[in-house]
């Protein structure tokens, strides 16, 4: 079993629809990441989480570490949207690595 | 956020031959860099970890022969794919943080073709 699981695999939605892609994990961590991939290949840092959660423009990141699960949720979708989703794992402790879900790939229909 | 330059973005090259490619920092230092490889349609694999000043730590199963890491400022990691091979052909990424345990930062990516 992989120590990062994301779901779903793949998601088509609507333009304007509510998006949650989710994230869990099974180890102890220090901080979570949700990254965002485009097709080029690019990879930008959406957020980092430890608690709580975060707003960014139409991205809201939350996570409940009793629970060791993450969601990614996306208001009003847009084509532009459309990328792979990573949720990464930051373990606690003095390893400083990432390990990363398969990523969700969200396509986004006008 | 910050930014991370990588270069270049594509390159081509002839099996046998070595390739370059260059992870800048542009507004932080990068006390740890990371590279990685990634396949067609699957997640992250971590090369090795980089540390300013410092010999690079590979991952389990990683050439360090093949793969030459030189980290020799707090804004330039190279990676240096040595005597490539087609099976050598794929994207590779890298990442930098200022801190230990602060928000990572990529570079866009180099699209590694060997033929």
């Amino acid at each position: 079993k992989n120590e990062v699981e994301q779901s779903p695999q793949n998601l088509t939605a609507q333009e304007g629809e509510f998006i949650t892609i989710n994230c869990s994990y099974s180890v102890g961590i220090s901080a979570l990441h949700w990254l965002q991939q485009h097709p080029g290949g690019g990879i930008v840092s959406l957020f980092m989480l430890s608690s709580g959660k975060k707003k960014h423009g139409r991205l809201i990141a939350t996570i409940n570490i009793q629970e060791k699960h993450s969601s990614l949720h996306i208001t009003a979708s847009h084509p532009r949207d459309s990328a792979v989703y990573i949720c990464a794992v930051r373990r606690g402790g003095s390893n400083y690595k990432l390990t990363f879900g398969k990523g969700t790939l969200l396509t986004v229909n006008p | 956020g910050a930014v991370v330059s990588q270069h270049p973005s594509r390159v081509i090259c002839k099996s046998g031959t070595s390739v370059k490619i260059e992870c800048r920092s542009l507004d932080f230092q990068a006390t740890t860099m990371f590279w990685y490889r990634q396949f067609p349609k699957q997640s992250l694999m971590l090369m090795a970890t980089s540390n300013e000043g410092s010999k690079a730590t590979y991952e389990q199963g990683v050439e360090k022969d093949k793969f030459l890491i030189n980290h020799a400022s707090l804004t330039l990691s190279t990676l240096t794919v040595t005597s490539a091979h087609p099976e050598d052909s794929s994207f590779y990424i890298c990442s930098a943080e200022g801190n230990p345990n602060t928000e990572a930062f990529f570079g866009q990516g180099t699209r590694l073709t060997v033929v």
